[in-house]
């Protein structure tokens, strides 16, 4: 069956840009979450979502939003990009329940310039 | 809160080698799971295995196993007869049973393999 799918695999913005970035899960998932993945910070967790609703979030500022379709497609918006949010942002699905293993997609480059 | 420590920043084995990659971690929650991820250079995270905390016995993946020691906190992955595509980052990771999924990672072990 198909994987988790990023979209787009690369992007480059401007300072003061917005983006959105779209997740599928697997089919039957219901859980994605997001990760942002610096050579500074490591792998951070930024929210999770599950049928449409936030369950938990993770310590960034107002800029980074997201939101979950009621197909469990998920997207993350970051508003007045800046440098700094150039990163390999990463989407995880899983099935409903905690004690289960979760599937990362192929990431989508964000570079801000 | 949750804390994952991978003391091994890098590791050079020879291929064909089996190799340990160690892991730690913190919690107060009786309730848990842990995972190990393999990141190439591509980017991608690819799951390599799952041990809850519950799980009477050591999760194994083909090549790989993990060597779960609850009191000591440990979770080590270990690889058997080490291949050329094992070389990678590897990432230890562990999610709290509360409803949500949330994965805490430590900073990583780069392996390399040499032929």
């Amino acid at each position: 069956k198909a994987g988790v799918t990023q979209t787009p695999r690369y992007l480059i913005k401007t300072r003061g840009q917005q983006v959105t970035l779209s997740c599928s899960p697997i089919s039957g998932h219901r859980s994605v979450s997001w990760y942002q993945q610096t050579p500074g910070q490591g792998l951070q967790f930024l929210f999770e979502y599950f049928s449409e609703t936030q369950r938990n979030k993770g310590n960034f500022p107002g800029r980074f939003s997201g939101r979950q379709f009621s197909n469990s497609r998920s997207e993350m918006n970051v508003s007045t990009l800046e440098l700094g949010d150039s990163a390999l942002y990463l989407c995880a699905s899983s099935l409903q329940t905690s004690y289960t293993e979760a599937f990362f997609g192929q990431g989508t480059r964000l570079t801000v310039v | 809160a949750q804390k994952i420590t991978q003391t091994q920043p890098g590791m050079f084995v020879q291929e064909k080698e089996a190799v340990t990659l160690d892991c730690t971690y913190d919690t107060s929650d009786p309730s848990y799971g842990l995972f190990w991820y393999k990141q190439p250079s591509s980017g991608e995270m690819i799951f390599l295995i799952y041990q809850g905390s519950y799980d009477q016995q050591n999760a194994t993946e083909g090549r790989y196993s993990l060597n779960f020691q609850k009191a000591r906190k440990s979770a080590n992955l270990v690889i058997s007869a080490s291949q050329l595509g094992d070389s990678a980052m590897y990432f230890c990771a562990i999610t709290i049973i509360q409803g949500a999924q949330k994965l805490v990672f430590g900073q990583g072990t780069r392996l390399t393999i040499n032929p």
